[in-house]
């Protein structure tokens, strides 16, 4: 297995503009969070899914974020209009059965908004 | 909401020294994992602790949860430029099924 799979790595853009993240789980986990890093915050979670559902969205910092999971092997979060205090490393993690087994995290998406 | 605090923040150690990170709850927990993270990467899954007084060990590295559940730490033994990095600490806050409570994470540097 690959792994979670996140893209892009990379992501930098001009403050107003939309962006959206992505992710792919591992296969069969039915799990998925959204986790933004700061040097300031540290690892804040921002939303989770269980069996695509999104079930506690209360760590999203504003209306400007929004997360959807589709289906099984795919989710995005989108911030529109993205502003420079979003930048950060948001990461995308998954598991089974929430946090009572262990979760996977990908490698990251790094935001730079100028 | 329940709160970690990890210390110390940074640690420089000699390879080959002995070392102990701790991380410490505001409230009771219910699950407590270890995590390490390189710069720039995701995080690797190193142990989970639930039970009191629970000890686990993975090569060189020992994790441990007191009795009361509310506080835990991570020893590395003869430690090895491979160990550097930010360890984090996370807490299940009891539904199993919630997204864990991280630390703000210990930087680990190993100096040769």
């Amino acid at each position: 297995d690959a792994g979670v799979i996140q893209s892009p790595r990379h992501e930098v853009t001009e403050m107003g503009q939309e962006v959206t993240l992505r992710c792919k789980p591992i296969s069969g986990h039915n799990s998925l969070f959204w986790y933004r890093q700061t040097m300031m915050r540290g690892l804040e979670l921002l939303i989770y899914f269980n069996n695509n559902v999104p079930i506690d969205d209360s760590g999203m910092p504003e209306d400007r974020f929004s997360a959807k999971m589709p289906n099984a092997s795919f989710s995005t979060l989108k911030i529109q209009p993205s502003e420079p205090r979003d930048s950060a490393v948001y990461f995308c993690a998954s598991s089974t059965r929430g946090w009572s087994t262990e979760a996977f995290f990908g490698q990251g998406t790094r935001l730079t908004v100028v | 909401s329940q709160e970690l605090e990890q210390s110390p923040q940074s640690l420089i150690v000699q390879e080959g020294k002995n070392l102990t990170i701790n991380c410490t709850s505001s409230k009771t927990l219910y699950g407590l994992y270890w995590y390490k993270q390189k710069y720039g990467e995701g995080l690797i899954f190193l142990m989970m602790l639930q039970k009191g007084g629970e000890e686990k060990s993975h090569e060189k590295i020992t994790a441990k949860l007191d009795e009361k559940k509310q506080q835990s730490s991570l020893h590395i033994t003869a430690s090895q430029p491979s160990h550097a990095g930010i360890y984090l600490c996370g807490a299940d806050s009891g539904g199993g099924a919630d997204g864990l409570t991280f630390g703000k994470g210990t930087h680990l540097i190993i100096q040769p």
